[in-house]
């Protein structure tokens, strides 16, 4: 069973291009969050999606960023016109469960998406 | 609300010496607390979770944590440190259905 897969696993981009970071979950969930991770800093929670819906952007900037998760393929977030506060390791989570996993206790985390902003 | 805060940045220990790595949270209701591990360059990992059964939680690789709800603390802690353990450690809280947070996290370093 394979786990949660993230691509690319670096990406470069020059200010103002778009990065688009794809997640696939492991097989069998259904619910996927995305968290960024900066410098030194924890993970912070940017938003919660099940197969076509969006449950929780509580997290997400409220402007370039947009995440969706189609019925077919796999969860995609999407930042247009980088700028070099976007640099940051972003990660993909998935679980079978509802709300946040927290009752049963688990998300997967797949290895990340580094994005580096020039 | 939630939060946590984990109370060291940095913990170096030699290798057998045992390992504590602390963490305190806040929580409005009963919260669901875990610990994750995170290798360089690589996603993160479940070490330990407690769900309000035992206070007590073992974990893998030998770790485990104590939850206690008069110091609103969850220590992270190991009898003998190997080198493998060398990583950044994470105490994570969630109460209900929200979302889980993290704490800032704590680099554990081993030294021979």
């Amino acid at each position: 069973n394979a786990g949660v897969m993230q691509n690319p696993r670096h990406l470069v981009r020059r200010r103002g291009q778009e990065a688009r970071l794809r997640c696939s979950p492991m097989k069998g969930h259904s619910h996927v969050y995305w968290y960024r991770q900066l410098p030194e800093e924890g993970l912070k929670f940017m938003v919660y999606l099940q197969k076509e819906n969006i449950i929780d952007e509580s997290g997400m900037p409220k402007e370039r960023f947009s995440a969706e998760f189609p019925k077919e393929g796999p969860s995609i977030l999407r930042i247009q016109q980088v700028v070099r506060g976007d640099s940051a390791a972003y990660f993909c989570a998935s679980s079978p469960f509802s709300g946040s996993g927290a009752n049963t206790g688990e998300l997967f985390f797949g290895e990340g998406s580094r994005l580096t902003v020039l | 609300a939630q939060s946590v805060t984990q109370l060291d940045s940095h913990v170096s220990v030699s290798e057998g010496t045992p390992v504590l790595l602390r963490c305190n949270y806040s929580s409005s209701y009963s919260p669901s607390l875990f610990w994750y591990v995170q290798h360089p360059n690589k996603g993160l990992q479940l070490l330990l979770k407690y769900t309000s059964a035992a206070t007590l939680v073992k974990g893998i690789n030998g770790f485990e944590a104590e939850f206690k709800k008069s110091e609103t603390s969850f220590h992270l802690t190991k009898p003998s440190a190997h080198m493998s353990d060398a990583a950044e450690y994470f105490c994570v809280v969630s109460s209900g259905y929200s979302t889980l947070t993290f704490g800032k996290g704590t680099m554990l370093l081993v030294s021979p």
